[in-house]
């Protein structure tokens, strides 16, 4: 079974603090990789991809290990408006390769 | 900006009746997908599509059908609405050939008594 698995948290921080969510998937034939945010009551939206040789966007870093399949987000100065949920995603691969399988979020709360 | 709207936010029916949730998206995307959100259980497909006319059964197509008439329209129809099918449903499309990042609409929230 193709499945994506992060810690449920929750993640309580104070604001300004450092925070890394992981996760790990188990096909091996995914090719492309994401985090998406959803906030509560609220549709996902995307938050960045995942590349190889990892990126970054802003306060965010996403690393990506194919060896390991295991894929991680970090958070530096962590904000209010970060309290959200966020979802690992991987792409299914093979003939249904448009597929996407979630994980089912880690959800980060940022207190004051 | 991707847009992709669904024809209710909220939505409350009786046990036993035929229900319709519509999706539409203004961006020539190609693939459309039927999900919903259980709590706990996260994002579940039901169907997808990478075609007009084109449907195919996700992880959990039982009580479900589709339609795809149009390139920018995909339904989703519960013949016979159950209590179990309470739930948020969401729809989202991507481009073929892109790396395969999915665009949401809001969701309806579906409630069955």
């Amino acid at each position: 079974r193709k499945e994506v698995e992060q810690d449920p948290g929750p993640f309580n921080v104070p604001e300004g603090a450092t925070v890394a969510f992981n996760c790990t998937y188990s096909n091996s034939a995914s090719q492309s990789f994401f985090w998406y945010r959803q906030d509560c009551r609220k549709e996902p939206k995307l938050l960045m991809s995942v590349y190889s040789s990892g990126n970054e966007d802003g306060r965010f870093t996403a690393q990506l290990n194919r060896a390991s399949q295991y894929i991680s987000l970090l958070i530096r100065d962590s904000k209010l408006s970060d309290s959200a949920t966020y979802l690992c995603v991987v792409n299914e691969g093979g003939g249904s390769q448009g597929n996407l399988i979630f994980g089912k979020g880690t959800k980060l709360s940022v207190k004051p | 900006d991707v847009k992709v709207t669904q024809s209710s936010r909220y939505l409350v029916k009786r046990t036993g009746e035929k229900v319709f949730l519509e999706c539409v998206q203004d961006m020539d995307h190609e693939n459309m997908f039927w999900y919903r959100q259980d709590p706990g259980l996260g994002l579940r497909l039901i169907y997808f599509s990478y075609d007009v006319k084109m449907k195919e059964k996700g992880d959990i197509p039982e009580g479900y059908s589709v339609s795809r008439e149009k390139k920018e329209r995909f339904s989703l129809i519960l013949e016979s609405a159950s209590t179990n099918q309470t739930s948020m449903y969401l729809c989202a499309s991507s481009l073929v050939g892109s790396s395969y990042e999915q665009y949401f609409g809001p969701g309806t929230r579906l409630t069955v008594t």
